[in-house]
């Protein structure tokens, strides 16, 4: 069956510091590989969406990346802000299956 | 635009009692889909319904949960009867009918079964 593992469930950084997070997964292959980012009593939010095609996407301060060799995404906030503190999670789309297999999320704090 | 609204937030019943929870979404968007959080995991999928027809279905547990989206629009996810390891935050999110598109979610039902 499917897995998704992201780096440890807690991760700490300094303010202006960049946060680096990792998803790696087993299996199937995706199409689509999505990041999230969810605050406490809330509902996940889309933040960026990389096809299986693609090394690399940029927007604003957030830079995904794709290894499809590798089975793994990493997702780099840079210049981060203590009001980037929250759980992040990554979530896979097979080829037209058109839903998503979530991870477990990694919970990060940016510290002042 | 408005959001996804679900409704009610909180929910707190004893176990083998049933419970239901209703989801409005986007207007306009086709697919709608109900996920089960765990305290410390991610959004597990339990349904996906595409305009009102059930598309998976794979990981609802069908002895006691139940959805349906009339006239393709909202949906209820209804839990009879409740078990303890049915607390959880129950998300409702909806998108258009798109491969890779994103998915808007609701503020979600907390459940608690005692």
């Amino acid at each position: 069956s499917q897995k998704i593992e992201q780096n440890s469930e807690a991760l700490n950084i300094q303010e202006g510091k960049t946060a680096t997070l990792t998803c790696n997964y087993t299996n199937y292959s995706p199409a689509y590989l999505q990041w999230y980012r969810q605050d406490p009593g809330r509902g996940p939010v889309f933040l960026l969406l990389i096809r299986e095609n693609e090394k690399e996407k940029r927007k604003e301060r957030l830079k995904v990346t794709f290894d499809t060799t590798l089975k793994q995404s990493l997702f780099h906030i840079t210049a981060s802000q203590p009001a980037d503190s929250a759980t992040y999670l990554c979530a896979l789309e097979r080829t037209g299956a058109n839903n998503l297999f979530f991870g477990t999320g990694t919970r990060l704090t940016v510290i002042p | 635009e408005a959001g996804v609204a679900q409704s009610p937030r909180y929910k707190i019943i004893e176990k083998r009692q049933s419970v239901a929870f209703w989801c409005n979404p986007i207007s306009g968007h086709a697919t709608l889909y109900w996920y089960q959080q765990i305290l410390g995991q991610g959004p597990k999928l339990l349904i996906q319904f595409q305009n009102n027809g059930v598309v998976d279905d794979s990981q609802l547990p069908k002895d006691r949960f139940s959805a349906e989206r009339l006239k393709g629009v909202d949906s209820t996810l209804k839990i009879q009867p409740a078990k303890l390891e049915d607390s959880a935050v129950y998300l409702c999110a909806s998108s258009s009918n798109k491969a890779g598109g994103e998915q808007y979610f609701g503020p979600g039902t907390r459940l608690t079964v005692t």
